[in-house]
């Protein structure tokens, strides 16, 4: 079964330091995207980065940084250069054959002054 | 560990009739559920807060009329689209709220509108 572990439930970081939030999946699937999102207190999803099972090189959104390591199952997320407004929780998701999501557990990041 | 259950997660529907979705925590009670809509950048906009044995609390712009909410029990609460339109054809996650800031999500459910 489709699995994802994000074994950090909290994290802080200091303002304009980067951050590693770590996510592992499990599946045996060949073909699958991997997501992020930040859930603000607003309780909406933001989509942040994408990655496909095939691509090729590590998906990069502004800040965001995704590091892919496909023989590892893992699918590391890095924000550079933190501000206080990425305070929030961050979901790592796993989309599969089939269409259907599975999600992680979420780490709650709070950034420091 | 904790699992929130989504049902249909495939749906096909025409045009004027209502869709029921289903979102049941399989081995916790949750007193507290969401419902979100994906919508383009894969971004999923917060729905309402259903809570159990209350009336769901709805987001600003979203039409109560039209998507119904009921959280009977501790372990379901349901999403009728009622008098569904193609331009309703999206796919809908639920959550559900576990121990404190434990936010478990379902598989999700698409449903197409012809």
């Amino acid at each position: 079964a489709q699995k994802i572990t994000q074994t950090q439930p909290g994290m802080f970081v200091q303002e304009k330091e980067a951050v590693t939030l770590d996510c592992t999946y499990d599946t045996s699937d060949p073909s699958y995207g991997l997501f992020w999102y930040k859930q603000p207190s607003s309780g909406e999803m933001i989509f942040l980065i994408y990655q496909g099972s095939y691509d090729q090189q590590n998906a990069t959104e502004g800040r965001y940084s995704l590091n892919f390591q496909k023989a590892r199952k893992s699918a590391n997320l890095v924000i550079s250069a933190s501000q206080l407004g990425d305070s929030a929780m961050y979901f790592c998701a796993m989309r599969y054959y089939g269409q259907n999501f599975v999600f992680g557990p979420g780490t709650r990041l709070s950034v420091l002054p | 560990g904790a699992v929130v259950s989504q049902h249909p997660s495939w749906v096909i529907c025409k045009s004027g009739t209502s869709v029921k979705i289903e979102c049941r925590s399989l081995d916790f009670q949750a007193t507290t559920m969401f419902w979100y809509r994906q919508f383009p950048k894969q971004s999923l906009m917060l729905m309402a807060t259903s809570n159990e044995g209350s009336k769901a609390t709805y987001e600003q712009g979203v039409e109560k009329d039209k998507f119904l909410i009921n959280h009977a029990s501790l372990t379901l609460s349901t999403l009728t689209v009622t008098s569904a339109h193609p331009e309703d054809s999206s796919f809908y996650i639920c959550s559900a709220r576990g121990g404190p800031g434990e936010l478990f999500f379902g598989e999700g459910s698409r449903l197409t509108v012809l």
